[in-house]
């Protein structure tokens, strides 16, 4: 059954770039068409997508976020990773990347399965 | 952007009960529509995508309605394991939103 594993820094300062990294097991990132994807939850709060990409780099991002937000990935890892910039403390949440699930209709659609999640905490 | 309201905030229900969530959308989304479950310190599990179409391994008593604006997700009879947040989730364009969240908690 495919896992996903969120890891990186705890603790990122104001102003500073938060950077996550997912990696995928028990299946390969570049078997299907699927496209990956980067959801965040603040403390206590509901979810928010911030963006999705495919094993070829093609993206999807969250326009309330597009412009601090990058997407990339490394196939030769099996990875994604996530990277925000500009970082203030309305950034501290759970951040979970997902399997962001592509059907001949459309790119992306629901989120299946997801991973446990990484408290980012954004303090100086 | 398409705005997700669920309702109500908060559910409180007894064991074995029957459990009605509702989902609203902003505007039509279709069927395109799908129901998560987040224990707590977990991640969240797909229950329902397709509005009505039950995911891998989710039990018969979890059942999803609705298309256009309005939706349902029913619990035909709660188990323990079942109080949770709920969460909705449209895909019917680019932007993927979220619903604010349901608690069902025991009474």
């Amino acid at each position: 059954q495919l896992q996903l594993q969120e890891s990186g820094p705890g603790l990122v300062k104001p102003s500073e770039t938060l950077s996550l990294t997912c990696t995928v097991s028990v299946g390969s990132i570049s078997s299907n068409s699927d496209y990956w994807g980067w959801i965040r939850q603040p403390p206590g709060k509901g979810l928010k997508w911030i963006g999705s990409i495919n094993y070829s780099g093609s993206t999807y991002y969250n326009p309330s976020l597009n412009s601090r937000v990058t997407i990339s990935v490394d196939t030769s890892k099996n990875q994604f990773s996530l990277k925000l910039s500009s970082v203030t403390a309305a950034d501290t949440a759970v951040y979970h990347c997902a399997r962001h699930r592509r059907t001949r209709f459309s790119d992306i659609n629901w989120f299946d399965p997801w991973g446990q999640g990484t408290l980012v905490t954004v303090s100086s | 952007e398409i705005v997700m309201t669920l309702s109500p905030a908060t559910l409180s229900e007894s064991p074995g009960a029957r459990a009605t969530l509702s989902c609203r959308a902003s505007q039509s989304v279709s069927t395109n529509l799908a129901w998560y479950q987040q224990r707590p310190g977990q991640a969240p599990r797909l229950l329902i995508y397709g509005a009505s179409t039950r995911a891998t391994g989710i039990p018969a008593r979890f059942s999803g309605r609705g298309s256009g604006t309005e939706f349902t997700l029913t619990i035909s009879s709660l188990q323990s394991e079942d109080f949770a947040v709920y969460y909705c989730q449209q895909y019917n364009n680019w932007l993927p939103a979220f619903g604010g969240g349901t608690q069902v908690e025991i009474k």
